[in-house]
């Protein structure tokens, strides 16, 4: 099966840029997590979806990201204005429904925020 | 508020040496605990999942154990390679959430 797919890999813009990540999960997990990793710390979560309805935003930092879940499929995560704190690495991660299963999580975007 | 603690910080050993990570978290209202590893620039391979009824897991060399009361968990890696160099980062599932709280993990160096 595919795993979890993240683009851009790695992304460098401007302070107050606009910059978009996309997420594409495994096919029927319902759950979807965005996490982010900023330097020198552990990794946080964002929010979680379940298909397309935000079910827990309460990581989101700020009304600068905004997560959106198109028909419960791919996801985005729309960053703007960038600012330098914001950069880190940006992990996306699924689940099947349930909450046993364990995560699968995509190999990250790099964002880099000059 | 649930809080991940991993020791030690960093690991460097021989080839074939056994070793032991740990992991420790504040509330044992947990739904399940998960060891991953991350290599550089990658994203992370899920290693071990442990349900909060389970005692461990085993996957070839590794061997992960969970102790809920004292919110302790270990990662046991027998007869460590090269390859295993890494970061290992140890999750726990809240109990009632579906976020995961990770620890800061400990860097791996297996020298051969």
């Amino acid at each position: 099966e595919a795993g979890v797919t993240q683009f851009p890999s790695h992304s460098v813009i401007e302070k107050g840029q606009t910059v978009t990540l996309r997420c594409d999960p495994i096919s029927g997990h319902d759950n979807l997590y965005w996490y982010r990793r900023v330097m020198g710390k552990e990794i946080k979560f964002l929010l979680h979806f379940v298909k397309e309805s935000k079910q827990d935003e309460s990581g989101m930092p700020n009304n600068r990201f905004l997560a959106e879940r198109t028909g419960g499929t791919y996801s985005t995560l729309k960053v703007q204005p960038a600012e330098l704190e914001d950069s880190g690495v940006y992990f996306c991660a699924s689940s099947p429904p349930g909450i046993n299963y364990g995560y699968t999580f995509g190999s990250g975007t790099r964002l880099t925020v000059v | 508020k649930q809080e991940v603690t991993q020791i030690p910080a960093a690991l460097s050993v021989p080839e074939g040496e056994n070793l032991v990570l740990n992991c420790s978290f504040t509330d044992s209202a947990i739904y399940n605990l998960q060891w991953f590893r991350q290599d550089p620039g990658k994203g992370l391979t899920s290693l071990l999942l442990i349900q909060s009824s389970q005692r461990e897991q085993t996957s070839g060399r590794l061997n992960a154990s969970l102790d809920k009361s004292s919110g302790r968990s270990t990662l046991y890696i027998a007869a460590s390679q090269p390859g295993d160099s890494a970061t290992y980062l140890c999750a726990v599932k809240e109990g009632g959430s579906e976020k995961l709280v990770f620890g800061k993990g400990t860097k791996l160096t297996v020298n051969p």
